[in-house]
């Protein structure tokens, strides 16, 4: 079965600096997704970020920006410019290309200092 | 677009009666829905897969029985946790698959406290 794991289970940043939250994963297949997700504190899953693995070239949404090593399975999610709203748990989740479920790893609580 | 609601957002009932939550679409069909469990400080952990019209899938260890999962319709969900006990007290979250798409759309998750 596939895995995910966050080895991080917090991390603090000083606003406006960067910070990075590792994920790692493991399978055997050569489609399939990758995904940041964001829970502030009401809960809320937000989506901040996915990569088709297919795709060579890393994904950037603003800010927020991954390493994808496909060969490593690694995929880290780096937050610039950090600000006090992005404050939450961030989980990073897989996705298998023929399958509709997502596997979440335990998650990363980042703290933002000001 | 992509806009999942749960009704309703915090629920209190007593040991040993039933308690639905409803998991709507508002913008969007969706043929697939999933629903999670969360426990405090945890990840979420997937209970049950529903697609409309069918019965739903549930995973490993999840007992049927206890949570029912009704997709009536392309719009709506429902998972009714049954004779309920303080250890089911927990954060539910769904989420909804719009058609032909990969991305999951969550709602913002129902408390559900059992006293």
């Amino acid at each position: 079965a596939q895995t995910v794991t966050q080895s991080q289970p917090e991390m603090s940043v000083q606003e406006a600096e960067t910070v990075t939250l590792s994920c790692t994963y493991d399978t055997s297949e050569s489609d399939y997704y990758l995904f940041w997700y964001k829970q502030p504190p009401s809960r809320q899953m937000i989506l901040v970020i996915r990569q088709e693995a297919y795709k060579q070239q890393n994904a950037t949404e603003n800010r927020f920006s991954v390493n994808f090593q496909k060969a490593a399975k690694s995929f880290s999610l780096k937050i610039s410019d950090s600000q006090l709203g992005d404050a939450a748990m961030y989980f990073c989740a897989y996705k298998e290309g023929g399958s509709e479920k997502l596997v979440f790893g335990k998650g990363t609580k980042l703290t933002v200092n000001p | 677009g992509a806009v999942v609601s749960q009704h309703p957002s915090w629920v209190i009932c007593k040991s040993g009666t039933s308690v639905k939550i409803e998991c709507r679409s508002l913008d969007f069909q969706a043929t697939t829905m999933f629903w999670y469990r969360q426990f405090p400080k945890q990840s979420l952990m997937l209970m049950a897969t529903s697609n409309e019209g069918s019965k739903a899938t549930y995973e490993q260890g999840v007992e049927k029985d206890k949570f029912l999962i009704n997709h009536a319709s392309l719009t709506l969900s429902t998972l009714t946790v049954t004779s309920a006990h303080p250890e089911d007290s927990s954060f539910y979250i769904c989420s909804a698959l719009r058609d032909r798409g990969f991305e999951q759309y969550f709602g913002p998750g129902t408390r559900l406290t059992v006293t």
